[in-house]
């Protein structure tokens, strides 16, 4: 079935550090991807989505390159700030069984210090 | 628009009680859905909607009654509350089932004594 797999967190890093959050996935057809972020205490934000094989999602200095050969979807930015700090789910869509289903991955969590 | 809200942000419960979580969202989305979020488990479809009158079950659906008699409301039934249940629960809302992005709710932490 689809899965996504993604890098055990914390992440801490200093501000202005270069940001990665790897990403997997495997799935039976052609599925969208996605990177959404959780703030302390709310929802989850879209941040970025890639819907086709080597589109580049990008949003907010962060971004993501859909690698159907690798099956992977790092997250990447390339000076964090305080204010990134939150967690990073990747997740796919796919058509399975008729039906349209959302997988999330475990989250990421990531830490910023000043 | 006030996009996907959820009530209430906290609740304890004791093992054996019955309670709603309350959904609802403003952008004539047809299809919701309620997660759970366990740590270290990322979030799991307990129930969904992709239409007023239709529901079906998800990835953890027992111990959860859902109903959708109107395209803006998806309550969350709990019918008797186990300390298993303890979790914080998302709405979300998307266009159509085949939408890419999905709307959260601000979530409810919940927890069964």
């Amino acid at each position: 079935g689809n899965s996504v797999t993604q890098m055990e967190g914390p992440v801490t890093l200093s501000e202005e550090a270069f940001l990665t959050i790897n990403c997997t996935y495997t799935a039976t057809g052609y599925p969208s991807l996605f990177w959404y972020v959780q703030y302390p205490g709310e929802g989850l934000q879209l941040l970025l989505k890639a819907t086709k094989a080597d589109d580049k999602g990008s949003n907010k200095g962060f971004e993501a390159t859909y690698r159907k050969e690798t099956t992977s979807f790092h997250l990447e930015k390339g000076s964090v700030q305080v204010s990134d700090s939150a967690v990073y789910f990747c997740a796919l869509s796919d058509r399975t069984s008729g039906t349209y289903k959302y997988i999330f991955g475990t989250g990421t969590r990531l830490k910023v210090l000043a | 628009n006030a996009g996907v809200t959820q009530t209430p942000k906290f609740q304890v419960l004791k093992t054996g009680q019955s309670m709603t979580l309350q959904c609802a969202q403003d952008m004539n989305h047809e299809y919701m859905s309620w997660y759970r979020q366990d740590p270290g488990m990322g979030l799991r479809l307990i129930h969904y909607s992709v239409g007023a009158g239709i529901t079906d079950q998800g990835e953890v659906p027992n111990g959860y009654n859902v109903s959708r008699s109107t395209t803006e409301d998806f309550p969350l039934r709990l019918l008797s509350a186990a300390p298993s249940q303890t979790s914080v629960y998302f709405c979300a809302s998307r266009q159509q089932e085949r939408s890419n992005e999905q709307f959260f709710g601000p979530g409810t932490r919940l927890t069964v004594l």
